[in-house]
């Protein structure tokens, strides 16, 4: 039974398209992520949220917006694909804050061409 | 600079080696410290979890952590093929709600 499972695993799309990432934990945590690693497997956060409200939102151009419907969804939303959006995008979820270890999903490794 | 500094590797040593890992950061801040474990194509799994300085032990694998030094280590004894991976460090402070990643190492055991 997956703890943190996203949807799609691959994704692959042309420029300018608008595209979603699904993430569910059924693990009861109450924070959740949005990382993402670069060709180099830098891991570094885009998005946190806390029980449905945002609490982290690092330099992200604003056509990444996340969504939290509940505790154990969060959603990704990016508009007009670029080249450079290019990565794999992990979702994550932690008991309490940071300080707690995190799980992470498989990973979506979205392709913009 | 960054505030975690790992060397990427690649690091390849033969089966049944000791591996050492490290990183160094600069937030005296930083409590939680961690190192995570990723297969290719697949998702960082933590591996050790250690709060504030000292050794822990897990089977072949020792985390260390020097906050004096701002230097924390993974050590795997008996490395073992099903060893290679990338392996990245993480830390946080206690009232931070993101872990900040060093690069990755990536290691190769060979048989």
């Amino acid at each position: 039974d997956t703890a943190v499972s996203q949807t799609p695993k691959y994704l692959v799309t042309q420029m300018g398209n608008d595209k979603s990432i699904k993430c569910e934990q059924n693990l009861g945590h109450d924070t959740m992520y949005w990382y993402k690693q670069d060709s180099k497997k830098f891991l570094k956060i885009m998005f946190s949220y806390n029980n449905k409200e945002l609490i982290i939102n690092e330099t992200v151009p604003n056509r990444f917006s996340p969504k939290s419907p509940d505790k154990a969804h969060l959603n990704l939303h990016i508009n007009s694909l670029e080249l450079g959006d290019s990565a794999v995008y992990f979702c994550a979820s932690t008991p309490l804050t940071g300080s707690s270890e995190a799980f992470f999903g498989q990973g979506t490794r979205l392709t913009v061409v | 600079q960054k505030e975690v500094e790992q060397d990427p590797g690649p690091l390849s040593v033969p089966e049944g080696a000791i591996v050492s890992l490290n990183c160094t950061y600069s937030n005296s801040a930083f409590q939680y410290f961690m190192w995570y474990r990723q297969y290719s194509r697949k998702g960082p799994e933590l591996l050790m979890y250690t709060y504030s300085s000292g050794n822990k032990e897990d089977g072949r694998f020792t985390a260390q952590v020097d906050k004096s030094s701002k230097y924390i280590s993974l050590f795997i004894r008996d490395s073992q093929p099903s060893d290679s991976a990338t392996y990245l460090c993480a830390m946080s402070s206690s009232n931070d709600y993101k872990l900040s990643f060093g690069a990755g190492t990536t290691v190769t055991v060979r048989a």
